[in-house]
């Protein structure tokens, strides 16, 4: 079976400062990966997506990860947040049938 | 653009009340989704349906029925409401099954 651990559960952090937000996965076969942001209130919006191919992956408002298949790993990072950035944070693996396994979420909180 | 649209985003009910939850999506989508989204716990698969007329459970499909008779829309009923169902629940709809997933803003519902 597939699951997701997300490795911290909240990441508070100064505004301009770098952040990684960490994502480990266990799968026996091939899987898709996602990183998904929650702002509150609000449904979850696709950050950006793994689907084969290079293992660095560039997103939306200047996210990026990396898929790193020997450690199972698909840690987010940024080089330098914004207040607006302060979200949740999903991490996500589905197979070929589609069906998407979260992690419990990381609260990811910029402060000034 | 509409995308996925919820209705109703609040509600409470009392134990014991029935009521359906509708999801409508504009995107010529084959695949729905329900889940539900509780503190800690990430979202949780309810049911899904791969296409018109059809449905299958997720992780957590006991208290819920579902129909799809129309490709734009996926239903979501609760028979006899609990406590226990007091959840966020959030539609998906995505083109294929490796797709990334497009959410809804989400329906707050309260069980008393």
């Amino acid at each position: 079976a597939q699951s997701v651990t997300q490795l911290d559960s909240q990441v508070p952090v100064f505004e301009e400062a770098p952040v990684e937000l960490r994502c480990n996965y266990s799968s026996s076969v091939s899987v898709y990966l996602f990183w998904y942001v929650q702002y509150p209130n609000q449904g979850l919006q696709l950050l950006l997506k793994y689907l084969s191919g290079s293992t660095l992956v560039k997103g939306i408002n200047g996210f990026e990860a990396e898929f790193n298949k020997s450690q199972t790993s698909f840690h987010l990072r940024k080089p330098s947040v914004h207040i607006s950035d302060t979200a949740e944070y999903f991490c996500a693996v589905s197979n070929q049938g589609g069906k998407l396994i979260f992690g419990q979420g990381t609260e990811l909180s910029v402060k000034p | 653009n509409a995308g996925v649209t919820q209705t109703p985003k609040f509600r409470v009910l009392k134990t014991g009340q029935s009521m359906t939850l509708l999801c409508a999506q504009d995107m010529n989508h084959e695949y729905m989704y329900w889940y539900r989204q509780d503190p800690g716990m990430g979202l949780r698969l309810i049911h899904y349906s791969v296409g018109e007329g059809t449905t299958a459970k997720g992780e957590v499909p006991d208290g819920y029925n579902v129909s799809r008779l129309k490709k734009q829309n996926f239903l979501l009923g609760l028979e006899s409401a609990a406590p226990s169902q007091t959840s966020v629940y959030f539609c998906a709809s995505s083109y294929l099954s490796n797709q990334p997933q497009h959410f809804g803003d989400g329906t707050r519902l309260s069980i008393l």
